[in-house]
């Protein structure tokens, strides 16, 4: 059964830090993996999908990379401000079902 | 606008009681799917269907029930037999499968 862990669970850093994010998962024969933000009381929200064929992907100021063999991904978020404040989760892709961690949650203090 | 509808948002469910969460899709989605979360904890996968009337259990499906008589519907319904709904629930579509998931605002389900 597909474990995924996401490490640390919470993270504070003052505004205008890079963010680094980890997830790592314990089976390899992935599809894809998925990056999700959620805000409070809400659902979520997909922020970069990476296909196991695939090393890195990138959207404005977040990168996401993945190494399948090691079971790894990180997310980066560069420059963060206090609306990126929110939890973020990794999810890994087996056929159709997705497998989440518990997620990162983040706080950018102004 | 093109997205995933869920109701209520919020929903109190007596003792001996079943409740049924809304999910309704305009994305012309074929794969449906409905998660739980626990504070703290990632989502668990419920129920998925992949197409209309089919549908598969996921990792924790005991004590929920749904059905796929529509594209665009994906109702669950929690049974008296599921001894712990209190939580937030997700319901969430794709159109390939790999494309990323769309959820909706979530359902938050409490015992009286």
């Amino acid at each position: 059964k597909q474990e995924v862990t996401q490490i640390p669970a919470a993270l504070s850093v003052p505004e205008g830090e890079n963010l680094v994010l980890n997830c790592s998962f314990t089976d390899s024969a992935i599809y894809n993996l998925q990056w999700f933000r959620q805000d409070p009381g809400k659902g979520l929200t997909s922020l970069l999908l990476i296909q196991s064929s695939q090393r890195e992907q990138t959207s404005g100021r977040l990168n996401a990379s993945l190494d399948k063999s090691s079971g790894r991904s990180t997310l980066y978020i560069a420059a963060s401000q206090p609306g990126d404040s929110a939890t973020y989760l990794c999810a890994v892709q087996d056929d159709y079902k997705l497998s989440f961690g518990a997620g990162t949650t983040v706080t950018v203090r102004a | 606008d093109g997205g995933i509808t869920q109701s209520p948002k919020y929903l109190f469910r007596k003792e001996g009681q079943n409740v049924t969460l809304s999910c309704e899709q305009n994305l012309n989605h074929d794969a449906m799917y409905w998660y739980r979360q626990d504070p703290g904890q990632g989502l668990r996968l419920i129920y998925y269907s992949q197409i209309v009337n089919d549908f598969q259990k996921g990792d924790i499906a005991e004590g929920y029930s749904v059905s796929r008589e529509k594209k665009e519907s994906f109702p669950l319904t929690v049974t008296s037999a599921q001894k712990n709904p209190t939580a937030f629930y997700l319901c969430a579509s794709t159109g390939e499968r790999n494309q990323p998931q769309h959820f909706g605002d979530g359902t938050r389900l409490s015992i009286l």
